[in-house]
C-alpha cells in the first residue's frame, strides 16, 4: 500500500496542452515536495509546499497544497517537450519519508 | 550539474563479482541515502545514514552492504547480486535526517547484472 498515490500514472499529451497531476493521501503531511526526474538523471526538487491551501508558481508550473494537507496538485500550462519526465511528489508523515507512485509525462512536439 | 556525485555512471557485472558504488557530497549535509529505482517507478529507499550512523535499513538483502566513511562519502558494496538487482541506484543527501528537508540526488549508477 502506497501512502501517496499519484494520478495519472502515465500521461502523453501534445505540445501546448495543459495538464494536472494529482498527489493524494489519507494521511496528513507537514509538507510536500515535488520532484522532476528526466531520463538518465536523478530527481530534481521543484518546490516544497508547507501551508494548507498554499499555491506556488514556478514559470508555467503551479503547485497547490490541499487545505487539509493530505493532497497536492501540479498544473502545467502550455506543456513543452522539455517538461517530459517522471514527476514525483514526496513528503514526511509519522517520521517516515515517502515518495508518491509517480507520473510519467511525455510531451509530443 | 548535480551537487551529489555518483560513480560510476554505468556498471555491468556478473553475479559472482564484487564491486562498489560511490557517492560524494560537499554541501555539509549530515544525512545520506541509497535508493533503488526501476524504470518509470518511484525510488525505493534502501538505507539512510544520519551523522555517519546507519539509521534505516529497509530490509535490504545482505548482498548490499552500505558504508559511510565520513560525512561526505557514502559507498554501497555489492556482492553476489542477482539479475533482478539490475536498476538505477540513486544516492541523495539532505541537511538533517528525513522529514521536511529536501533531498538532493545524484544522477545515479545504472547497474546491469549479467
Amino acid at each position: 500500500t502506497q501512502l501517496l498515490e499519484q494520478s495519472p500514472q502515465f500521461l502523453s499529451i501534445q505540445e501546448g496542452e495543459n495538464l494536472t497531476v494529482y498527489c493524494n493521501s489519507s494521511s496528513v503531511f507537514s509538507s510536500l515536495q515535488w520532484y522532476r526526474q528526466e531520463p538518465g538523471e536523478g530527481p530534481v526538487l521543484l518546490v516544497t509546499v508547507v501551508t494548507g491551501g498554499e499555491v506556488k508558481k514556478l514559470k508555467r508550473l503551479t503547485f497547490q497544497f490541499g487545505d487539509a494537507r493530505k493532497d497536492s496538485s501540479l498544473h502545467i500550462t502550455a506543456a513543452q517537450p522539455g517538461d517530459t519526465g517522471l514527476y514525483l511528489c514526496a513528503g514526511e508523515a509519522g517520521n517516515q519519508f515517502y515518495f508518491g507512485t509517480g507520473t510519467s509525462l511525455t510531451v509530443i512536439p | 550539474d548535480t551537487e551529489v556525485t555518483q560513480t560510476p555512471k554505468h556498471l555491468v557485472m556478473g553475479m559472482t563479482n564484487k564491486k562498489s558504488l560511490k557517492c560524494e557530497q560537499h554541501m555539509g549535509h549530515r544525512a545520506m541515502y541509497w535508493y533503488k529505482q526501476k524504470a518509470k517507478k518511484p525510488p525505493e529507499l534502501m538505507f539512510v545514514y544520519s551523522y555517519e550512523k546507519l539509521s534505516i535499513n529497509e530490509s535490504v538483502p545482505s548482498r548490499f552492504s552500505p558504508e559511510c566513511p565520513n560525512s561526505s562519502l557514502l559507498n554501497l558494496h555489492l556482492h553476489a547480486l542477482q539479475p533482478e538487482d539490475s536498476a538505477l541506484y540513486l544516492c541523495a543527501s539532505s541537511q538533517a535526517g528525513q522529514g521536511n528537508q529536501p533531498q538532493h540526488f545524484g544522477d545515479g549508477t545504472r547497474l546491469s547484472i549479467l
